[in-house]
C-alpha cells in the first residue's frame, strides 16, 4: 500500500481565497483524522470520521473550515475564506480500528499569504 | 475526559546519552499508548506501541512500559544518536489524543 496520500504538499495562496485540501486514506481503514500542525498549538485534532461519517468535528476552528468524506477513499478539508493564521502544516491520518495505531500523510505545509 | 501529558522540551542530550521522555496519561477504561515521531519535514510515524497494562513496546533501540498504577508511559533509549535527533509525541488510543510533543536534539 503506498500509505496516507496528501494532496498538494504545498500550498500559498491569498487571504480570501479558498483552499482545499486532499486526502486519500489506507484501504480498508475504516477511521480518518485530519490534524493541523502549528509550532504555537502543536497538534491540534481538527475532526475525525469513521466509515465516512464525521464522528466529532469540535476541532474544527471555526465556520470557514469544512471537511467531507464522500466515500472510504478520499476526503477533503476546506477552508474558506483562507486567512493568514490559517498557516500551519495539515495532516491526514488514517486506522485501521479506534484502537490501532494511525498511519499518517506527508503533511500539507499551507501558507496563506 | 482523557488527556496525555507530555514532557516539555526541547532537549538536547550528547550522542550516547540516556534519553528518557515522560509521558503520563488520564483515560476511561484500558487504551493503547503509543509513541511517535516526527522527523523533520515529514509527517508522524509509529515508533512503538503497548496495548495492555505492563506490555513493553520497543523499537530501534527505544522501549517503554505501559505502567497503569502510575499511569505512564515513559520513552527511553539507552544510548541516543545523532540520528535520533526529532520530535517525540505520546499518544493515548482512540488516536485522538497527543502530547504536545517534545522535540530532541543530539549533538556528536
Amino acid at each position: 500500500d503506498a500509505g496516507v496520500i496528501q494532496s498538494p504538499r504545498h500550498e500559498v495562496t491569498e487571504m480570501g481565497q479558498e483552499v482545499t485540501l486532499r486526502c486519500k486514506p489506507i484501504s480498508g481503514h475504516d477511521y480518518l483524522f485530519w490534524y493541523r500542525q502549528t509550532m504555537m498549538r502543536g497538534l491540534e485534532l481538527l475532526i475525525y470520521f469513521n466509515n465516512n461519517v464525521p464522528i466529532d468535528d469540535s476541532g474544527m476552528p471555526e465556520d470557514r473550515f469544512s471537511a467531507k468524506m464522500p466515500n472510504a477513499s478520499f476526503s477533503t478539508l476546506k477552508i474558506q475564506p483562507s486567512e493568514p493564521r490559517d498557516s500551519a502544516v495539515y495532516f491526514c491520518a488514517s486506522s485501521r480500528t479506534g484502537n490501532t495505531e494511525a498511519f499518517f500523510g506527508q503533511g500539507t505545509r499551507l501558507t496563506v499569504v | 475526559g482523557d488527556s496525555v501529558t507530555q514532557m516539555e522540551g526541547p532537549v538536547t542530550l550528547s550522542e550516547e546519552a540516556f534519553l528518557t521522555i515522560n509521558c503520563t496519561y488520564t483515560a476511561t477504561g484500558y487504551p493503547s499508548l503509543f509513541w511517535y515521531v516526527q522527523y523533520p519535514g515529514e509527517g508522524l510515524q509509529l515508533l512503538l506501541k503497548a496495548t495492555k497494562a505492563d506490555d513493553k513496546g520497543s523499537n530501534k533501540g527505544f522501549e517503554a512500559t505501559y505502567r497503569k498504577e502510575t499511569t505512564s508511559f515513559h520513552l527511553e533509549k539507552g544510548s541516543v544518536q545523532v540520528s535520533d535527533s526529532a520530535v517525540y509525541f505520546c499518544a493515548l488510543s482512540n488516536q485522538f489524543y497527543f502530547g504536545t510533543g517534545t522535540s530532541l536534539t543530539v549533538i556528536p
